[in-house]
């Protein structure tokens, strides 16, 4: 099946700090990518969809300055919170469309931030 | 009332048992996801539905279209099957491709 990569899978930074998490479809092309981001015992919650070429667009709530989407190829979207501070510690998942009959979503393992 | 349920929400069984978690939507879907997290946190797609019933190996989801009604069963669990299930699902007018998803049944299995 389609894969998905994601790295870091985990990553400690200071406060302050920009941290950039790559997201890639290892073995198909996707226009489309979607950042997630999950708190302990929660359920996913969409921060952003990344469009291929375009800019990314944001859930409401999610602000684009600080959580900054670049899609530049049709295998990478990154993700680079910046300045971190420890409340946007948490688990930040992307999943990648597959377009075609049966159009779905293939996520990755998800990358572990902790902001000290 | 969220628009995804999944019952339960926790589930602890014995290595063997048939093991069957629900998820209940209230939106016209297109499709709908089984997703398991392990204790790591990596997400791992097990089965995509529009309808009907789907098998890979000891795995077995149903849609109840209908009845906006799907069902995880796992026969003979074992404990490696220990994991949060997620239910998700597109709505039929979601035009970005977005999921709705559950909350999660955690479910461990005992030895």
């Amino acid at each position: 099946g389609a894969v998905v990569s994601q790295h870091p899978s985990w990553v400690i930074c200071k406060s302050g700090t920009s941290v950039k998490i790559e997201c890639r479809s290892l073995d198909f092309q996707a226009t489309t990518m979607f950042w997630y981001r999950q708190f302990p015992k929660q359920s996913l919650m969409l921060m952003a969809t990344s469009n291929e070429g375009s800019k990314a667009t944001y859930e409401q709530g999610v602000e684009k300055d600080k959580f900054l989407i670049n899609h530049a190829s049709l295998t990478l979207s990154t993700l680079t919170v910046t300045s971190a501070h420890p409340e946007d510690s948490s688990f930040y998942i992307c999943s990648a469309r597959l377009a075609g009959v049966t159009d779905t979503q293939y996520f990755g393992p998800g990358t572990r931030l902790t902001v000290l | 009332k969220n628009e995804v349920e999944q019952s339960p929400q926790n589930l602890t069984a014995q290595e063997g048992e048939f093991i069957t978690i629900n998820c209940s939507y209230s939106v016209g879907i297109s499709a709908l996801h089984w997703l398991q997290q392990h204790p790591g946190g990596g997400i791992v797609s097990l089965f995509m539905l529009s309808s009907g019933k789907k098998k890979h190996g000891r795995l077995i989801a149903t849609i109840n279209i209908q009845e906006k009604h799907s069902s995880l069963h796992i026969t003979a669990s074992h404990p490696r099957d220990s994991a949060v299930y997620i239910c998700a699902v597109r709505p039929s007018t979601s035009g970005t491709y977005k999921y709705i998803f559950g909350t999660g049944t955690r479910l461990k299995v005992l030895a």
